[in-house]
């Protein structure tokens, strides 16, 4: 079963790019999915196949997926930006959803 | 728009069941292609799938609460409910109910409810 790693902790200034890791073997064979948190509020799904928006999430969010290895990636970091984020997958061979353990993104 | 709200005591004694509802609106819990699912987080920790259910009644339990999970659907109220038995001090968190959407894109959660705190404590 899927046991998906994800950094703790993340900073960056305005600005500058925000890069929040997934890893897992193999999991480029798979679809990523990933939620923001802001404190005190319900998950948001801002990544879902890899790669893909909801109409609400700005373009400055992209995903991408490969080999061990799936990124968020945030451009123009903003202060709002500030959040923790999970990373998701289904386990076929289980038949269950799989969350990261979620990273802290702080914003300088 | 689709909406869910989550309802329920906020208070459950150790042993006893936690109950919680799920009412959903801007959709159907009969369209095809989504599962009704709960969620919870701890203070201070990560998300924690439960399980979900379909429209026709099928379940899906994660094997950590699969003893003592129920999870049901109720179409005429456009409803899905939680219920938790013997509890402890551990199940305190937030629970979260969410529209889980499966097609070709993948199984993601689109959309989540507000979150209900409940507290196990005597």
């Amino acid at each position: 079963s899927y046991v998906l790693t994800q950094p703790p902790s993340v900073s960056v200034a305005p600005g500058k790019t925000a890069s929040i890791t997934c890893e897992e073997n193999n999991i480029g064979d798979t679809n990523v999915h990933w939620y923001r948190q802001k404190p005190g509020q319900a998950p948001v799904l801002v990544i879902y196949y890899h790669s893909d928006r909801p109409s609400e999430i700005p373009e400055r969010f992209s995903g991408s997926n490969s080999g061990n290895t799936a990124t968020l990636t945030i451009s123009r970091v903003e202060a709002g930006d500030e959040a923790d984020y999970y990373c998701q997958v289904w386990d076929s061979n289980s038949d269950q959803p799989v969350f990261g353990g979620g990273t802290k993104l702080t914003v300088l | 728009q689709v909406q869910l709200q989550e309802s329920g005591p906020g208070l459950v004694k150790p042993s006893e069941t936690l109950s919680l509802t799920c009412t959903v609106s801007g959709a159907s819990v009969r369209s095809g292609g989504y599962y009704w699912s709960w969620i919870r987080q701890p203070p201070g920790k990560g998300l924690e799938w439960i399980g979900f259910t379909y429209y026709t009644g099928s379940t899906n339990y994660s094997p950590s609460f699969k003893s003592r999970v129920t999870i049901s659907v109720h179409t005429s109220k456009n409803q899905f409910s939680l219920h938790l038995s013997s509890v402890t001090a551990a199940d305190t968190a937030v629970y979260y109910c969410s529209r889980f959407t499966v097609d070709t894109t993948g199984h993601y959660f689109e959309n989540w409810g507000q979150g209900a705190l409940v507290t196990v404590s005597a």
